[in-house]
This record gives C-alpha cells, sequence and structure tokens, in this order.
C-alpha cells in the first residue's frame, strides 16, 4: 500500500457530462503527478503538481481536462464535455523530497464514457 | 522523441522456467529508469530504480539490470504469483520535466 487512495474508483458517465476525480496522496508527497492509461498501453503523463504550483502540462491535457492541487494536498482532475475517447484508467502518483524521483501510484479511477 | 519499447509483449512461462524481459530506451539525458508491477484493475507498483550503465537490484525472484541502451528484468524460478504485467518507465533530464516515459509492458503468465 503506497498510501495514494484515488476516489471514486469507478465512474461510469454519459457522453457530455462532467466528471471529477480526487487523489490523496500522503504528506510528504510534495510533487504529485496524473496520467493517463488505455486497455494494453503503459501509463501517459497528463500533468504533475509541484506543492500547489501546476509546472507541467501534456499536449495530450485538451482544454477540457482541468486539474487542481489546492494547498498542496490533495488534487483533483476534471473533464467537462466528455467523450468516449476519454474512456480509459487516470492514475494518481506522488513522491517526495527534492531529490526523490520514484513515483508510488494509487490504484486509479477507471472511467467508462457511453 | 524518447522511447521506450519493451518486448515480448507477451510470455508465458511454466513454474520455474526462468526468463528476461527487455526494456530498450532511446533518450536524450537519462536520469533514472524504472520498473514497476501491475495487477490487473490495480495501479503500477513500483519494484526498482536503476541510475547508471552496469547498475543491478534484486528483490526475492526479480533481478534488474542496466545498461547504456537497454534494462532487463530477470526472473528466476517463477511462480505463478509473478503473474502480471510488467512495465519500465524512464526519467529524462530535461528542463523542469519529471514525468516518466513508460513502455507498453509485457504481460506475463507463469503456469503452475
Amino acid at each position: 500500500d503506497t498510501g495514494v487512495s484515488q476516489n471514486p474508483r469507478h465512474k461510469i458517465t454519459k457522453r457530455g457530462q462532467n466528471v471529477t476525480f480526487r487523489c490523496d496522496p500522503i504528506s510528504e508527497h510534495n510533487r504529485l503527478y496524473w496520467y493517463r492509461q488505455t486497455l494494453g498501453q503503459g501509463p501517459e503523463f497528463l500533468t504533475y503538481f509541484q506543492n500547489e504550483a501546476q509546472l507541467e502540462k501534456s499536449r495530450l491535457l485538451s482544454d477540457r481536462f482541468s486539474a487542481e492541487r489546492p494547498k498542496g494536498s490533495f488534487s483533483t482532475l476534471e473533464i467537462q464535455r466528455t467523450e468516449q475517447g476519454d474512456s480509459a484508467m487516470y492514475l494518481c502518483a506522488g513522491t517526495s523530497g527534492v531529490m526523490g524521483e520514484t513515483q508510488y501510484f494509487g490504484p486509479g479511477t477507471r472511467l467508462l464514457v457511453l | 522523441e524518447d522511447q521506450v519499447t519493451q518486448s515480448p509483449e507477451a510470455l508465458r512461462l511454466q513454474e520455474g522456467e526462468s526468463s528476461s524481459l527487455n526494456c530498450s530506451y532511446t533518450v536524450s539525458g537519462l536520469r533514472g529508469l524504472f520498473w514497476y508491477r501491475q495487477d490487473p484493475g490495480k495501479g503500477p507498483e513500483f519494484l526498482f530504480t536503476l541510475y547508471s550503465a552496469g547498475e543491478e537490484k534484486e528483490k526475492e525472484r526479480l533481478k534488474a539490470t542496466l545498461t547504456k541502451k537497454e534494462s532487463f528484468l530477470h526472473i528466476t524460478a517463477p511462480k505463478p504469483e509473478d503473474s502480471a504485467t510488467y512495465l519500465c518507465a524512464v526519467l529524462i533530464s530535461s528542463g523542469s520535466a519529471r514525468q516518466l516515459t513508460f513502455g507498453s509492458g509485457t504481460q506475463l503468465t507463469v503456469l503452475p
């Protein structure tokens, strides 16, 4: 158990609806990452935070996606106007320390867009 | 463009039959290479980090090695509980970039 939790674990929604996922890392995780994983592929980077600052965003993160990390603790990832292509597992990972590079993943949120 | 390629895509072994998984990478400025294990429906579980060519790490039946172009995950006398997808990922030195670039994984099945 990495101590990183994600909610909900599963989400089914209809195309066009908005969804929000939450990630709770452990308190030591000053950096927090979001990845997306589709079936048979490795996770793909979406965005990451250093404390509350969003430092990098992938080109995969379209305008319909937004992420926040208020107060440098938990983080949320919102997808607006969902499309069927958004169906995937959304993973959150945390890492700690100035030089710490190992990312510890949560269990993921599986999204299905009908 | 940074690339990570894993082979084979799938591997079936009999219990006790040792083998190796390959991860080849083409990146500029490798900062670290990571191996993860992922069970169906779960998040990746960290196994090893390797930082420089020649480095080796071991954990139970697993041993990871690193060269300048590839990494191997050796599995000695595997058991059915070793069945999972094994992912490798690289971290590059590039400005503020801290994200991992993953390969597509090797799906390992160990038959009793």
